[in-house]
């Protein structure tokens, strides 16, 4: 069964590039990975899909590579208000048995 | 706000006992996602439910149960309750079956006593 595996926190300062790695070694051939932000007390927020390659949107990227073994969050210049909880998130097959299997998150901490 | 609301949006309960949390999902929305949030255990899938029929199944225990309505919102029924159920529970909804772009509530927050 797919399991994902994501730092458990990392420090950063505004203005900085961050980057996240989620290693994810037996996602499912046809399944995407997605990223999800969470501040406390509050549901986690989409950020970002894809299935290979490179995709970005208005406030990250992600960056796949050919094997889909794991996947790169990159927040370009992090403000403090990027300060949360970020989650991956694969698609796994058990059996006939679809899963979701969520990271245990990475908490970003985003220095003045 | 994400469009998709919870409740109750606090429970406190006894250990033994039922309770059912609800969730309606944004407008156009036919799948419906709980999860349960603890300290330790991070955000565990539970189940989903995509037009009213069970399409993915996470670590729901036997004592916990869903099902989602022809207006498409949905309970999550939670029986003989333990400490250890104690946690966040979140509904999350998307478009269609598969699960990339969710929108989650705000969650309810259980404790059992």
């Amino acid at each position: 069964l797919a399991k994902t595996t994501q730092p458990i926190s990392m420090d950063s300062y505004e203005g900085q590039e961050v980057n996240i790695t989620c290693s994810h070694n037996n996602i499912a051939t046809n399944d995407y990975i997605t990223w999800y932000q969470q501040f406390p007390s509050q549901g986690p927020r989409f950020i970002i899909q894809g299935y290979k390659t490179k995709v970005t949107n208005e406030v990250a990227s992600l960056f796949i590579p050919a094997d889909r073994k794991s996947s790169t969050l990159s927040l370009p210049r992090v403000s403090l208000s990027d300060t949360a909880v970020y989650y991956c998130l694969v698609g796994d097959m058990d059996g006939n048995n679809r899963k979701l299997i969520w990271g245990l998150g990475t908490s970003l901490a985003v220095n003045p | 706000d994400s469009g998709v609301t919870q409740t109750p949006k606090h429970l406190i309960t006894a250990t033994g006992q039922r309770v059912t949390l609800r969730c309606s999902p944004r407008s156009g929305d036919l799948s419906v996602y709980w999860y349960q949030q603890s300290l330790d255990q991070g955000l565990q899938f539970l189940i989903q439910y995509y037009n009213g029929e069970e399409r993915a199944k996470g670590n729901i225990l036997e004592r916990f149960s869903a099902q989602q309505f022809p207006d498409l919102h949905s309970e999550l029924n939670l029986s003989s309750l333990e400490l250890g159920d104690s946690a966040l529970y979140f509904c999350a909804s998307s478009v269609g079956g598969d699960p990339y772009e969710q929108y989650f509530g705000p969650g309810t927050r259980l404790t059992v006593t």
